[in-house]
């Protein structure tokens, strides 16, 4: 059973801010959020990882509130090549991320 | 980022043979490597979990005689699906840990088998 819950798809345009909503109502004191973006037949790329509040790197934007039941990535100006499908994982970074769980993921597709 | 690569990307083989997909991390020392199954349009399916220089431990429902999986050093796993058959045709990944500590786990390119 999957640990997280996402849309399973999300449609934008060329240049929007996307918002992707991940649950995780039971998270662990000791799991991390992970983003993952995968494109077809590769393997996940690593976006973004945080434990509380908010992290940023130059890709995305990671909020997370108080509770940690949830997460939300933040994709700024999107662009064609963000067409891919989006993983949120929770794991525990101190057992090396053992068994992590891959939910449904979100297929975002961006038009121009 | 740390790099993980798979050979081969992809490849053809006859039902009933075996093949072998390597996964090695290229800078960094894995104690634990991870290996999934993907069909399309579907999401990954964690199959083993493997610890160098231990036995893998195989998740529910996956054959450990068929998917055979060799850890034998810090940076190297193999996956061999052995006496392979069409329904095995998939996308396989691997995916590599620093361990405890580490920050995340790293991909690898994937590799698509094909039985005909």
């Amino acid at each position: 059973l999957a640990k997280t819950t996402q849309p399973i798809s999300m449609d934008s345009y060329e240049g929007q801010e996307v918002n992707i909503t991940c649950s995780h109502n039971n998270i662990a004191t000791n799991d991390y959020i992970t983003w993952y973006q995968q494109f077809p037949s590769q393997g996940p790329r690593f976006i973004i990882q945080g434990y509380k509040t908010k992290v940023t790197n130059e890709v995305a934007s990671l909020f997370i509130p108080a509770d940690r039941k949830s997460s939300t990535l933040s994709l700024p100006r999107v662009s064609l090549s963000d067409t891919a499908v989006y993983y949120c994982l929770v794991g525990d970074r101190n057992t090396g991320f053992q068994k992590l769980v891959f939910g449904t993921g979100t297929r975002l597709l961006v038009s121009p | 980022g740390a790099v993980v690569s798979q050979h081969p990307s992809w490849v053809i083989c006859k039902s009933g043979t075996s093949v072998k997909i390597e996964c090695r991390s290229l800078d960094f020392q894995a104690t634990t490597m991870f290996w999934y199954r993907q069909f399309p349009k579907q999401s990954l399916m964690l199959m083993a979990t493997s610890n160098e220089g231990s036995k893998a431990t195989y998740e529910q429902g996956v054959e450990k005689d068929k998917f055979l999986i060799n850890h034998a050093s810090l940076t190297l796993s193999t996956l061999t699906v052995t006496s392979a058959h069409p329904e095995d045709s998939s996308f396989y990944i691997c995916s590599a840990s620093l361990g405890q500590g580490g920050n995340t786990i790293y991909f690898g390119e994937g590799s698509w088998l094909t039985v005909v």
